[in-house]
């Protein structure tokens, strides 16, 4: 899987939007942008994917640059149970690819009431 | 709760002492994958089943680290001689198996304390 780059740590203040960004200009264009996130104290878990158009879910919404080598999660309103570290994964979608997660350091984000 | 459950959630051990951890997945979820996480670091990956076949090992599991999954339900992963870089959070995951890049489902894990 291709490599990302994300900040080591942002902050927040509550009820208000949160841009994480994330770098992939290695990008291929069978890989998809998966988001996931670690409370603390807990397994990571899914966020949302994309591969070239912005996506929208109940969580989050995911903006994917038109050249696909950078995104951005956006967290519309952050609350507190939002803070955790957000992993930016890149995964092969063509079915040659490893069934791996490969996680790199993530954006440790913090929100102040 | 019929999440990704891990037994036990934490396990202190003395060095060159053999643990054993236990990983229930999702039922009906083919894949299953094991990480293992040290603090301030994102999750490794160790190694992966599909079913009951154990398809990828990471260059991480060394000749002391061995994991089964009989009968394609429950995975075990066991560790021999213990040494304290063992010390991590062990995480197991699952998959439904319809694509190569589909969502993992990550138990609580179990914290894994050498001294």
């Amino acid at each position: 899987d291709a490599k990302t780059t994300q900040p080591n740590s942002m902050e927040s203040n509550e009820e208000e939007p949160v841009h994480l960004p994330c770098n992939h200009s290695t990008i291929s264009g069978t890989d998809y942008i998966h988001w996931y996130r670690q409370l603390p104290s807990q397994g990571p878990e899914y966020v949302i994917h994309g591969l070239t158009s912005n996506v929208n879910n109940r969580m989050a919404s995911l903006a994917i640059a038109e050249d696909r080598k950078s995104s951005t999660l956006i967290l519309h309103r952050a609350t507190l149970r939002d803070a955790a570290v957000y992993y930016c994964i890149l995964r092969d979608g063509s079915g040659a690819g490893s069934y791996q997660l490969t996680f790199g350091k993530g954006t440790k984000l913090s929100v102040i009431p | 709760d019929t999440g990704v459950s891990q037994n036990p959630r934490h396990k202190i051990t003395k060095r060159g002492q053999n643990v054993t951890f236990r990983c229930d997945p999702i039922s009906e979820h083919n894949r299953l994958y094991w990480y293992r996480q040290t603090l301030g670091q994102g999750p490794e990956f160790l190694t992966y089943f599909q079913n009951e076949a154990q398809l990828e090992k990471s260059r991480l599991l060394s000749d002391r680290f061995s994991a089964e999954r009989p009968k394609g339900s429950f995975s075990t992963l066991e560790i021999q001689r213990t040494e304290q870089g063992d010390s991590a959070m062990y995480l197991c995951a699952s998959s439904p198996g319809t694509f190569t890049s589909d969502t993992q489902y990550f138990g609580p894990g179990t914290r894994l304390t050498v001294l």
